[in-house]
């Protein structure tokens, strides 16, 4: 099955510090990926979705300029946090677009801790 | 107002009965509906999808069912094993206005299914 990895799976900043995270499909082309952040025993909220060559759509309530999605390419999108403070510590998930009607497929994960 | 609920955070049964979850939405009109299974500290794992004009799917010990007019689907695992314990979430795909589904996910909070040996 398509294969969906991120990078890193962990990660420890000090507050005020930038953080990117990678999402890559191994075997397969996506034109669109989403990201999303799941806070303990919540559920998984979307936060915008990343179109290869063009801006990201970002939902409501997320701020576009703390959270720079770049998709440069149709295997890659990177999510930077920038200024990061404590309450942007979450698990962040991405997720690639298959070619199938409803096919998506999940990275495993990034766990972002901001002190 | 716009929800998508499943029904308990925690399920707990004895190995070798079936689990039945529960996921009810309103207000919305989904293109597909989903179930994905998440383990601690990892992302979701695709399960079963099932298109709003199929009733129920099945795949090995898997069976889902997805009822419109209620607006509730039912996940079940028969012959359940420690091994399936983990917490499952469902969500949905919704319809664009000019069809097709948007692509992007609303996921319920899930439930935490714990097998007993």
């Amino acid at each position: 099955g398509a294969v969906v990895s991120q990078h890193p799976s962990r990660v420890i900043c000090k507050s005020g510090t930038s953080v990117k995270i990678e999402c890559r499909s191994l075997d397969f082309q996506a034109t669109t990926m989403f990201w999303y952040r799941q806070f303990p025993k919540q559920s998984l909220m979307l936060m915008a979705t990343s179109n290869e060559g063009s801006k990201a759509t970002y939902e409501q309530g997320v701020e576009k300029d703390k959270f720079l999605i770049n998709h440069a390419s149709l295997t890659l999108s990177t999510l930077t946090v920038t200024s990061a403070h404590p309450e942007d510590s979450s698990f962040y998930i991405c997720s690639a677009r298959g070619q199938g009607p409803g096919e998506q497929y999940f990275g495993p994960g990034t766990r972002l801790t901001v002190t | 107002s716009q929800k998508i609920e499943q029904n308990s955070e925690a399920l707990n049964i004895q190995e070798g009965k079936t689990a039945t979850l529960t996921c009810n939405y309103t207000n919305y009109s989904p293109a597909y509906l989903q179930w994905y299974r998440q383990d601690p500290g990892r992302g979701p794992v695709f399960l079963l999808l099932i298109r709003e004009n199929e009733k129920e799917k099945r795949k090995e010990r898997l069976k889902v069912t997805f009822d419109t007019t209620l607006k509730q689907s039912l996940f079940h695992i028969t012959a359940s094993q420690p091994a399936d314990s983990a917490t499952y979430l469902c969500a949905l795909d919704l319809f664009m206005n000019y069809g097709g589904s948007q692509g992007n996910l609303i996921f319920g909070k899930g439930t935490k299914l714990s097998v007993k040996p």
